[in-house]
């Protein structure tokens, strides 16, 4: 079967750094996204990679490993209003989006 | 402000009601889509609708039913439902699916309690 792993919560202070990791069995990889929904609101688009490597885009930055099955969203000088969910999807090889159930963050002073 | 808008944002209903779900986009979009959102669980796609024509309904049970009149416009008709189908139901647009770094553009869903 196919399926998304990403931890269900993770904790970090303000101004700090936190990663959030998201390993990945499906059948086929046609790249991979990540999601930010706050607690209410609309899931929106962080960030796509589709090639093994770094993408930084101010202070969110993802990686993807495709040979590892592994991408991690990387979130620098973390701001309260950083507090959300983070959803990781993969698209398999008939275009299929699967999902991860999300991470949620939880942002301390 | 997503360019998709759903309503009602907070719906309760008891297992006999009929009531009906509204989501519009304002993106130009082609495909729209439904899903379901449970609380630690991934997103479950339900139907998606490509240029008004439905493309997919993953094994959805028939006591939910969408409605695309539009491309701009998706409706969800529930009836006769379970405490189970309690969740957030979430609607998208996109340009065009399941095309490459093709992203989707979601509303804020409508959240459901089935009693």
């Amino acid at each position: 079967g196919q399926n998304i792993d990403q931890p269900t919560e993770m904790t970090a202070t303000e101004g700090a750094i936190v990663q959030i990791n998201c390993t990945y069995q499906t059948s086929g990889f046609n790249g991979l996204f990540w999601y930010q929904q706050h607690a209410g609101e609309a899931p929106t688009f962080l960030s796509y990679n589709v090639l093994d490597g770094l993408e930084e885009k101010g202070r969110f930055s993802s990686f993807l490993s495709r040979s590892k099955g592994y991408s991690y969203l990387l979130l620098k000088e973390l701001q309260m209003k950083d507090s959300a969910s983070y959803l990781c999807a993969v698209r398999d090889s008939n275009y299929q989006l699967i999902w991860g159930a999300g991470t949620k963050l939880i942002i301390k002073p | 402000e997503t360019g998709v808008t759903q309503t009602p944002r907070h719906l309760v209903m008891g297992m006999t009601n009929k009531k009906s779900l509204k989501c519009e986009q304002h993106l130009g979009h082609n495909a729209m889509y439904w899903y379901k959102q449970s609380a630690k669980k991934p997103l479950e796609l339900m139907f998606v609708y490509n240029f008004k024509e439905q493309t997919e309904n993953n094994s959805v049970p028939s006591r939910f039913s969408p409605e695309c009149p539009n491309s701009s416009h998706l409706f969800l008709h529930l009836h006769t439902l379970q405490p189970e189908d309690s969740a957030l139901y979430l609607c998208a647009s996109s340009q065009d699916p399941g095309q490459g770094a093709e992203k989707l553009f979601f509303g804020s869903g409508t959240q459901l309690s089935v009693l």
